[in-house]
């Protein structure tokens, strides 16, 4: 079946340093979904994508859909505490199943 | 505007019964989606209700079941539970165009002992 992989699992940055986290999945996606999820809350919904080779800014975040539609990545620019969490991405094969990614936990030391 | 609204908050079952988890999702949101969170597995997609259908299911026993009443309301039923269904269970409702991608609830902890 569909599986979808990130890394890294964990990543620990100085808090001003960049973050990149990487999607891959095993099967093409129709669209991709990228959540963050704080510590003991729930996955918060951040942006999608759809097209071969996409791009999307969102202040010091940007994503990236690959030219295959298998793989994608979330850059954060000069990060802050507040980028704390887990990211997720999350893609469809276009069957209404959103997968999602195993994750990667940032940390931000001040 | 109400967000995604998860019932009960906490739940503690013993082996072997059975559990209904509620979901009410933002008024207007058609689809609704069920996950499993757990550790060590992450985010495990149940199924996917659009209009009272299922329109998709993932990898788990049968003993996991759900429905969608025609206000969009959604259950979620797992009969004989056993310890590795202690999880988070988390509902994410969206509109018709998944564009604006899912609003989560807070989800439903599930401890069985």
């Amino acid at each position: 079946g569909q599986q979808v992989m990130q890394i890294p699992q964990y990543q620990h940055v100085q808090e001003g340093e960049d973050f990149t986290t990487y999607c891959n999945s095993s099967t093409t996606l129709s669209n991709i979904q990228w959540y963050k999820q704080r510590p003991g809350g729930h996955p918060v919904f951040l942006i999608q994508l759809v097209k071969s080779g996409e791009v999307k800014k969102q202040k010091r975040l940007t994503f990236q859909f690959g030219e295959a539609k298998k793989n994608s990545s979330l850059h954060i620019t000069a990060t802050q505490t507040t980028d704390v969490g887990t990211y997720f991405c999350a893609g469809e094969d276009g069957t209404y199943k959103y997968i999602f990614g195993t994750g990667t936990r940032l940390k931000v030391l001040a | 505007k109400a967000g995604v609204t998860q019932t009960p908050r906490y739940l503690i079952k013993t082996r072997g019964q059975q559990v209904t988890l509620s979901c009410s999702p933002i008024s207007g949101h058609r689809s609704v989606s069920w996950y499993q969170q757990t550790p060590g597995q992450g985010l495990q997609f149940l199924f996917e209700y659009f209009s009272e259908t299922q329109r998709n299911k993932g990898n788990f026993p049968g003993r996991f079941s759900g429905r969608q009443f025609s206000n969009s309301r959604s259950e979620m039923n797992v009969s004989t539970l056993e310890l590795g269904d202690s999880a988070l269970y988390l509902c994410a409702s969206s509109p018709r165009d998944r564009v604006y991608g899912y609003t989560f609830g807070s989800g439903t902890r599930l401890t069985v002992v």
